[in-house]
């Protein structure tokens, strides 16, 4: 089974809806991460959590909420979608071994 | 703020060249390097890891090196092969400051290698 997994894998909305993405891990690990990927512009680092109780703003939080629920889980909501949200998303963590950083298979999540 | 840069961006190489991809970052102040493999629409995969003390690491064919003083890492292949095609990121781990424990990744290089 994968250490990361996000559901769901794809999902085709449209502009003004709610959308949750969901992420859970089994490698025991605190920190966790919400990345977003477009073509020509890389990762970008949407929020991070080092522990429960601790959720912090990456780059591009803009039109973006997350949810810690546990030590495994981390969510990220958009609540008003908009099309130039369409992108790759990717959940991941990081721990040991030696501070390494592990991905989910990502969401493909297309706003109409 | 930390950038890392990859150079080249893409690279079209024959099946058994031995090849070296390129990664710069700004800020000496990182915790570790990673380097990772995306195949198309799919997740990254955890190549190799280099703590900030350490210079290089090995991986069967693959080799990072990390110099942080120069601000650089380089990953080099040996003997390529078709299956090695794919995007190659590298990515910086902060280790100080209000960016402590962020990753800053480059844009990649997209890999083909024909048989």
């Amino acid at each position: 089974d994968a250490d990361v997994t996000q559901t769901p894998r794809n999902r085709i909305t449209k502009t003004g809806k709610r959308i949750m993405l969901e992420c859970s891990q089994t490698k025991g690990h605190d920190r966790m991460y919400w990345y977003r990927q477009d073509p020509g512009l890389g990762l970008r680092l949407i929020y991070y959590s080092f522990d429960v109780k601790d959720i912090n703003k990456g780059e591009i939080s803009d039109g973006y909420s997350v949810s810690r629920q546990a030590q495994a889980k981390f969510s990220l909501s958009l609540e008003s979608a908009i099309p130039n949200q369409t992108a790759l998303y990717f959940c991941a963590t990081r721990g040991l071994p030696a501070d390494t950083q592990y991905f989910g298979p990502g969401t493909r999540l297309t706003v109409l | 703020k930390q950038e890392v840069t990859q150079i080249p961006a893409a690279l079209s190489v024959p099946e058994g060249e031995n090849l070296v991809l390129n990664c710069s970052f700004t800020d000496s102040a990182i915790y570790n390097l990673q380097w990772f493999r995306q195949d198309p629409g799919k997740g990254l995969t955890s190549l190799l890891l280099i703590q900030s003390s350490q210079r290089e690491q090995t991986s069967g064919r693959l080799n990072a090196s990390l110099d942080k003083s120069s601000g650089r890492s380089t990953l080099y292949i040996a003997a390529s092969q078709p299956g090695d095609s794919a995007t190659y990121l590298c990515a910086a781990l902060a280790d100080r400051g209000s960016t402590l424990g962020r990753l800053y990744f480059g844009r990649g290089t997209q890999l083909t290698v024909w048989p």
